[in-house]
């Protein structure tokens, strides 16, 4: 149980293009999801935290302008990185709450390299 | 920013070897200690969430102990085996919010 997927694992796009991420809940109900990225050799950080049906909760430092992040139901949100440039390059990861103090419930990750 | 330590960064070990590695986080505010073992191209999978001072919790080989007086965690591994190889995570949650804060964990490779 508690399965997360997460499309696509790995993206090549240019710089200036848009690209999507998709996180889904399988078996259960996720009112809370969380997206984070991870840079090499770092942590994983936290970018914004969504619930859903209403407007995401970014991080300090994180543009929402360039992240946006859409959780209409309760088993998918995505994350469109918007004009895209290589800076963007990084690992980023989804995970949903059910009882989000204790448990998040992680998908595979996503690889985005933009050239 | 919250800082949460694991050291070593990374660990090779041989088959059959026990092993163990920490995680340090603030002694204040604590609420919840995490741990998640990582292969690569998959999903982070939970081992353990632990909450008070004092807690052992085990499953399998692995067990893992939290002192929150002193702010660390251990996570130990009894007769490592090859599938074992992994990264090893940890996260600390404070009483002050919902968020997961991540050491950048512990890199386990087991050699037959």
């Amino acid at each position: 149980g508690a399965v997360v997927s997460q499309h696509p694992s790995w993206v090549i796009c240019k710089s200036g293009t848009s690209v999507k991420i998709e996180c889904r809940s399988l078996d259960f109900q996720a009112t809370t999801m969380f997206w984070y990225r991870q840079f090499p050799k770092q942590s994983l950080m936290l970018m914004a935290t969504s619930n859903e049906g209403s407007k995401a909760t970014y991080e300090q430092g994180v543009e929402k302008d360039k992240f946006l992040i859409n959780h209409a139901s309760l088993t998918l949100s995505t994350l469109t990185v918007t004009s895209a440039h290589p800076e963007d390059s990084s690992f980023y990861i989804c995970s949903a709450g059910v009882e989000f103090r204790y448990e998040q419930y992680f998908g595979p990750g996503t690889r985005l390299t933009v050239t | 920013i919250l800082n949460v330590e694991q050291s070593p960064q990374s660990l090779h070990v041989q088959e059959g070897d026990s092993t163990n590695f920490t995680c340090s986080f603030p002694s204040s505010n604590f609420y919840a200690l995490h741990w998640y073992r990582w292969e690569t191209a998959k999903s982070p999978e939970a081992l353990f969430v632990m909450t008070l001072n004092g807690d052992e919790k085990k499953k399998g080989r692995i067990s893992a102990t939290l002192n929150t007086k002193e702010g660390y965690s251990y996570l130990y591994i009894k007769g490592s085996q090859p599938e074992d190889s992994a990264t090893y995570l940890c996260a600390f949650i404070g009483n002050t919010g919902n968020q997961f804060y991540f050491g950048t964990g512990t890199s386990l490779t087991v050699i037959p």
